[in-house]
């Protein structure tokens, strides 16, 4: 099974901060990965797929990037409504697996 | 617009059955792969199951495999998680998901795009 280690598990940040939070997979997963935003009481909300690939709709603010197996998920330009709980999910090879997530908390 | 509406979860004795619905709109259900995704209380994701569009193919995490089956009905458009010899551990909100293909340079890729909004299974004497 593919592994999928993300870091960090928790991050407090300002408004208009930069945030960066990364997952690394244990083997390659080449482009299928996704990044997903949830809200408290909500559904898991699709933001990147094809590790880069904005979903419709989705500030620009978010982007995501690769090297290796190394995925990186940014923010630039932190706002309040970005607070939420992030995950990375690998595709390309079942059993699927997530990250653990991160809690982005706005100071 | 795309809706999935996930019902059937209830309270539950350990090693009770349960099984789910998961009623699809606003795509062609019949073209689409779909997954089963679970969160427990407090707890990251965990994906649960996978079916593919027309329904002879499926996948299972370890967990579950064995006591769980996916299976669908193309006609009604609805998908189902039949759950037999429940857990306390199985307790969580059960949420089914579609699968969209996209292009990739040259190549393809899958990924839930559409979620529902869940439905709480509790496993519990």
């Amino acid at each position: 099974d593919i592994q999928m280690t993300q870091s960090p598990s928790s991050v407090s940040a300002t408004v208009g901060d930069t945030v960066t939070i990364t997952c690394r997979a244990s083997q390659d997963v080449r482009h299928w990965l996704a990044w997903f935003q949830q809200k408290p009481g909500k559904a898991p909300k699709l933001l990147i797929s094809a590790m880069h690939s904005l979903e419709s709709g989705v500030p620009s603010r978010f982007s995501g990037s690769a090297s290796g197996t190394d995925f990186n998920f940014t923010i630039i330009g932190l706002q309040a409504e970005d607070s939420a709980t992030y995950y990375c999910l690998q595709t390309y090879s079942f059993p699927l697996t997530f990250g653990g997530g991160t809690r982005i908390e706005i100071k | 617009e795309v809706q999935l509406v996930e019902s059937g979860g209830a309270l539950v004795q350990p090693g009770g059955s349960l099984r789910l619905s998961c009623g699809a709109s606003g795509f062609t259900f019949s073209s689409s792969e779909m997954n089963w995704v679970r969160q427990a209380p407090g707890k990251g994701l965990e994906w649960v199951s996978y079916i593919n569009s027309n329904g002879n193919t499926m996948y299972y995490a370890d967990s579950v495999k064995g006591r769980f089956t996916i299976s669908r009905d193309n006609a009604n458009n609805t998908l189902y998680l039949q759950m037999n010899s429940l857990r306390a551990e199985d307790t969580a909100l059960y949420y089914c998901a579609r699968v969209r293909k996209g292009r990739f340079s040259g190549t393809f890729y899958t990924v839930p795009d559409y979620w529902g909004q869940g439905t709480l299974v509790t496993v519990s004497s």
